[in-house]
């Protein structure tokens, strides 16, 4: 079971780039790294997946190195509704989708 | 498109009681999940249907049930609800499996277990 750390908070101000790391050291051959954000009493929202290299998508980008062992999530120039908590899920099979706590990010002005 | 649908938004049981959770999808996905979300932390998976007519257990599947009768409905019922399965539950679904695939979710059921 490929468990995943992120840091609990972090903290940045608007117009800011921000990276969101996620260590997942037990990650498997077959698994994806994915990222989803939750706004408060909301369903989380997919935001990107990689298995490899970079990805990256109109919101954000997912770097992800060669060991696999961690990726970042990068989100450019974020803004005050940037405030959520950001998941890191790594998976391979059903009984393996475990959301970790999370990091909640707080945008200040 | 509606998306994903949850019925109720809040309930509040007695323990003992039973009730039935209605999820909704018309995106014509084959795969469906419920989710339970507790304070402060992520959320775990109770069951998971890869069909019409199939269900799976998940993470924490003691003390629910699940059944997809038809491929747009996924319903979560408790028998006999405890304290214990006070949560926010989220139900979402998926073309795929996913591990490889983006999960649509639903906007959460808040059920409060007195």
């Amino acid at each position: 079971l490929a468990k995943t750390t992120q840091p609990i908070s972090m903290d940045s101000y608007e117009g800011q780039e921000v990276n969101i790391t996620c260590s997942h050291n037990n990650i498997a051959t077959n698994d994806y790294i994915t990222w989803y954000q939750q706004f408060p009493s909301q369903g989380p929202r997919f935001i990107i997946q990689g298995y490899k290299t970079k990805v990256t998508n109109e919101v954000a980008s997912l770097f992800i190195p060669a060991d696999r062992k961690s990726s970042t999530l990068s989100l450019p120039r974020v803004s005050l509704s940037d405030t959520a908590v950001y998941y890191c899920l790594v998976v391979a099979g059903f009984q393996k989708l475990v959301f970790g706590t999370g990091t909640r990010l707080l945008v200040s002005p | 498109n509606a998306g994903v649908t949850q019925t109720p938004k809040f309930r509040v049981l007695k323990t003992g009681q039973s009730m039935t959770l209605l999820c909704a999808q018309d995106m014509n996905h084959e795969y469906m999940y419920w989710y339970r979300q507790d304070p402060g932390m992520g959320l775990r998976l109770i069951h998971y249907s890869v069909g019409e007519g199939t269900t799976a257990k998940g993470e924490v599947p003691d003390g629910y049930n699940v059944s997809r009768l038809k491929k747009q409905n996924f319903l979560l019922g408790l028998e006999s609800a405890a304290p214990s399965q006070t949560s926010v539950y989220f139900c979402a679904s998926s073309w795929a499996e996913a591990s490889t695939d983006t999960q649509y979710f639903g906007p959460g059921t808040r059920l409060t277990v007195l």
